[in-house]
């Protein structure tokens, strides 16, 4: 077990309204992920993290920004939600003792923006 | 960029017939090769995982998958399916070890029936 929590595991917001997701993890990992999946579209990676205020982008960042002010937290932000990002982002972790892509994933936080 | 291709989209099948799912990369070079399995509800837990070596994988709960380089693939397999392996996956691969993010295929949804 990776420990991973994503909170709120549900939510519903309107358009324009800024919404915040929590990746905790209760092991020092290195590397951490955000994703979302979409029907035809499989994963994509938002930003990821490689250490504490080390992040990047991913493929579809646009609209989206980070933070990881801890080790064990791993924050996603839409600054004003749009429609476009209804979707259920995951947050995945790397074990540092793990090879790399073998990712653990969170449960998931499913996003409605009306 | 490089790229993930899964052509099978919803497979259909009765149990213990044979299984193939497709995965073709678009990278050249060295790559990580992986297949992942989502579960019902559940988040993504990884399947089987090509570093190096024998291309001939073999992972959990049977399945295995061939790396041929040749021919950019990566397929999925396995013998005789169960209704337990319905479920939807996903091809990924590592291009950037120093990354070490995934990029994954758009997934194939499996049905199993009794």
């Amino acid at each position: 077990d990776a420990g991973i929590t994503q909170s709120p595991r549900h939510k519903v917001t309107e358009t324009g309204t800024p919404v915040t997701l929590r990746c905790h993890q209760t092991e020092n990992h290195r590397y951490m992920y955000w994703y979302r999946q979409d029907p035809g579209h499989g994963l994509r990676l938002i930003h990821y993290s490689y250490g504490v205020k080390d992040t990047d982008k991913g493929e579809v960042s646009d609209g989206y920004s980070v933070s990881r002010s801890k080790t064990e937290d791993f924050l996603l932000t839409l600054e004003s939600a749009t429609s476009s990002q209804t979707s259920v982002y995951f947050c995945a972790i790397s074990e540092s003792g793990q090879g790399p892509g073998e990712l653990f994933f969170g449960e998931g936080s499913r996003l409605t923006v009306l | 960029a490089q790229s993930v291709s899964q052509h099978n989209h919803h497979v259909i099948l009765s149990e213990a017939a044979s299984l193939e799912l497709g995965c073709n990369y678009s990278y050249g070079g060295t790559v990580n090769l992986f297949w992942y399995v989502q579960y019902p509800g559940q988040h993504l837990q990884l399947l089987l995982k090509y570093f190096s070596g024998d291309p001939l994988v073999k992972g959990i709960k049977g399945f295995e998958a061939e790396f041929i380089k040749s021919k950019f693939s990566f397929n999925l397999r396995k013998p005789s399916v169960q209704w337990s392996d319905t479920a939807e996956y996903f091809c990924a691969v590592l291009q950037d070890t120093g990354r070490r993010a995934l990029t994954f295929g758009s997934g194939t949804r499996l049905q199993v029936q009794p």
